[in-house]
């Protein structure tokens, strides 16, 4: 079993539409969760950073944290086109300097 | 600010050359990684680095190896290139807290 899991994809939305990316993990120990957003032939770009269970808000974005179910999300509103590209949820144990575990990542198109 | 600069951004090497994927940040991160992202694998760890003169082994080091002669730059080196080895690299730096910050990566292949 992988430590992390992520729904691949493709997934296609229209503009404007509420978008809902998640992942599992079997490890109890992951106490820092990530999204990140990667472009075609680009680095990944951290989206979201977070600590526990909970919520996070920035903007169109809200990341959510499980740490029960060990699950989290990210919830895209008002999608963009701009907002096309593959999000990699991303956790560690601890936070700082420390190996991140990583989804395979979810590809999104959104449709104008 | 540059970041976490990569280069080349793209490599042709044949079987059993050798190169160097060349990486720098300029954000004085003593936390500095290598990673290889294949299609439906997500990123692989291969090396990391926690400050100058220190190494140590990710998931995947077969057949890389790694310096950090300085806190700046992190170099990649394949010594016999093999054609598994052909994938994106990327490498990431951290300060003591918060999160990676990534470059743009390397293409290669190897034929």
């Amino acid at each position: 079993q992988k430590e992390v899991e992520q729904d691949p994809g493709p997934l296609s939305v229209p503009e404007g539409a509420i978008v809902s990316l998640n992942c599992t993990y079997s490890n109890s120990a992951f106490q820092y969760f990530m999204w990140y957003r990667q472009y075609s032939r680009k680095g990944p770009e951290l989206l979201m950073y977070t600590y526990s269970s909970g919520n996070k808000e920035d903007g169109r974005f809200t990341a959510q944290v499980d740490k029960s179910s060990k699950y989290i999300s990210l919830f895209i509103r008002d999608s963009q086109p701009s907002d096309s590209a593959t999000y990699l949820c991303a956790m560690s144990k601890r936070g700082g300097a420390n190996n991140l575990f990583f989804g395979t990542g979810t590809r999104l198109t959104v449709i104008p | 600010n540059a970041g976490v600069t990569q280069t080349p951004k793209f490599r042709i090497l044949k079987i059993g050359q050798s190169m160097t994927l060349q990486c720098t940040q300029d954000m004085n991160h003593n936390y500095m990684y290598w990673y290889r992202q294949d299609p439906g694998m997500g990123l692989k760890l291969i090396y990391y680095s926690v400050g100058a003169g220190i190494t140590d082994k990710g998931e995947v080091p077969n057949g890389y190896n790694v310096s950090r002669s300085t806190t700046e730059d992190f170099p990649l080196r394949l010594e016999l290139a093999a054609p598994s080895q052909t994938s994106v690299y990327f490498c990431a730096s951290t300060g003591s807290s918060g999160p990676q910050h990534f470059g743009d990566g390397t293409r290669l292949s190897i034929l």
